[in-house]
């Protein structure tokens, strides 16, 4: 069965500090596509990004970089020097690639990321 | 114009009225979705809709229906709602082609839905 597990429901930094958050997931299938999105406090879903099964090669955009590990089924994402307008859920999500998926996207619980000043 | 816009924001209804929530894309996506969400937990898929055509009914109610009138339109017509119902309604879109579906959702800010 797919899954994904973000084992953390919440976590609380002060500004500055460096946090990460965790993603698992399972999967059956050798071809499928991971994301990662931001839900800021007005409720929109916001993409931070997309990796497929193929491409482990990490990703660093300005604060934010993902490591993705297929030997662990881990996705997992890093802000560093964090600052207060991170504070957001953050979804992890799974979609598998398929005739008529509906691109149906798997989410995981969510990480509540609180910054403090 | 890269964004998904949804009317109302918010929404208050009785249990015998009938209503309706509206989303809007202009990215030339074919893929639009409907996703009911309620508070710490995350969206569940209800509907998507891929060239018009709606393609999953992820099992929902008969007193939620959808319409797709055309490429850039998606409505859920409400009728005799319950109060467990009330949610947070996020619609999104995706360039996905008509085989496979493996790109990103674009979502709207969501429609704040109360059932009273």
């Amino acid at each position: 069965a797919q899954k994904v597990t973000q084992a953390q429901t919440e976590i609380s930094v002060v500004e500055k500090e460096d946090v990460t958050l965790d993603c698992v997931y399972e999967t059956r299938d050798t071809t499928y596509y991971l994301f990662w999105y931001k839900q800021p406090p007005s409720g929109e879903l916001v993409f931070l990004i997309r990796r497929n099964s193929f491409d482990e090669q990490n990703e660093i955009s300005g604060r934010y970089s993902w490591n993705f590990q297929k030997s662990t089924s881990s996705f997992n994402f890093t802000i560093t020097a964090s600052q207060v307008v991170d504070s957001a859920v953050y979804f992890c999500a799974l979609s598998e690639i398929g005739y008529n998926q509906g691109g149906k996207l798997i989410f995981g619980q969510g990480t509540e990321l609180s910054v403090k000043p | 114009d890269t964004e998904v816009t949804q009317t109302p924001k918010h929404l208050v209804m009785g249990m015998t009225n009938k209503k309706s929530l509206k989303c809007e894309q202009h990215m030339g996506h074919r893929a639009m979705y409907w996703y009911k969400q309620k508070a710490k937990k995350p969206p569940e898929l209800m509907f998507v809709y891929s060239y018009e055509k709606l393609s999953i009914n992820e099992s929902v109610p008969s007193r939620f229906s959808p319409e797709c009138p055309n490429s850039s339109l998606l409505n859920l017509h409400l009728h005799a709602l319950q109060p467990e119902d009330s949610a947070l309604y996020l619609c999104a879109s995706s360039p996905n082609t008509q085989e496979y579906f493996y790109n990103e959702q674009f979502f709207g800010p969501g429609t704040r839905l109360t059932v009273l």
